[in-house]
């Protein structure tokens, strides 16, 4: 199985402020990688997909970025509606596998 | 625009088999694209559980080994996640998704306890 290995698996930021989240396969995926935000009690939301496509009605402060085998979620601007949890999901190959999430909360 | 909706039992006894539904709204599932489960786990571990096509192949995590089985109705354009001999392992909330490029659309979940 391809593993993900995302971090930090939790982070705490003050609003307006620049937030990278990565995630790290184990081996090629090509652009095969997406981000989801999840918020309490609410189903996961696809925010990027294609490594750098940004999903409909996802504001622009989300990016999507890839260098090798490394992947990053950047939000250029947090705002409150931004706290939750974040994944990443590859499907280059089955079984698809997630990050292990890391948890967005304001400082 | 695609909706999906879980249902099925909140509780199952260890052993016993666990049975979803996913129901689906503005979109035939034969149509075309893949049909997927994935759950979560108290403590937030994801895992992809597996997929129906369009064309009704499927494809399984093999970490539930010969225990899952996806199938479908194509006439009420709903597809079903049956879970065999589950354990309190499999106590978490259960999602069906539309796949894409990405999970685009998901159903809201559906918490499933494992207990006697």
């Amino acid at each position: 199985d391809i593993q993900m290995t995302q971090s930090p698996a939790s982070l705490s930021a003050s609003l307006e402020e620049i937030v990278t989240i990565t995630c790290q396969a184990s081996q090629d995926i090509g652009n095969w990688l997406s981000w989801y935000q999840q918020k309490p009690g609410k189903s996961p939301q696809l925010l990027i997909y294609g490594a750098t496509s940004l999903a409909d009605g996802v504001p622009s402060r989300f990016s999507g970025s890839r260098s090798g085998t490394q992947y990053s979620l950047k939000i250029s601007r947090l705002q409150v509606e931004d706290i939750g949890i974040y994944y990443c999901l590859q499907a280059y190959s089955a079984p698809y596998t997630f990050g292990a999430g890391t948890k967005l909360e304001l400082k | 625009e695609i909706q999906l909706q879980e249902s099925g039992p909140g509780l199952v006894k260890p052993s016993q088999s666990l049975s979803l539904t996913c129901s689906v709204t503005g979109y035939t599932i034969t149509s075309g694209y893949d049909w997927s489960w994935i759950r979560k786990f108290p403590g937030n571990k994801m895992e992809w559980m597996g997929y129906i096509s369009y064309s009704g192949s499927t494809n399984y995590n093999p970490s539930l080994k010969s225990r899952i089985s996806i199938t479908r109705d194509t006439s009420k354009n709903q597809f079903f996640l049956q879970l065999n001999s589950v354990t309190t392992e499999d106590t978490a909330t259960y999602y069906c998704a539309h796949v894409y490029y990405g999970l685009d659309y998901w159903g809201q979940g559906v918490m499933v306890t494992v207990s006697s």
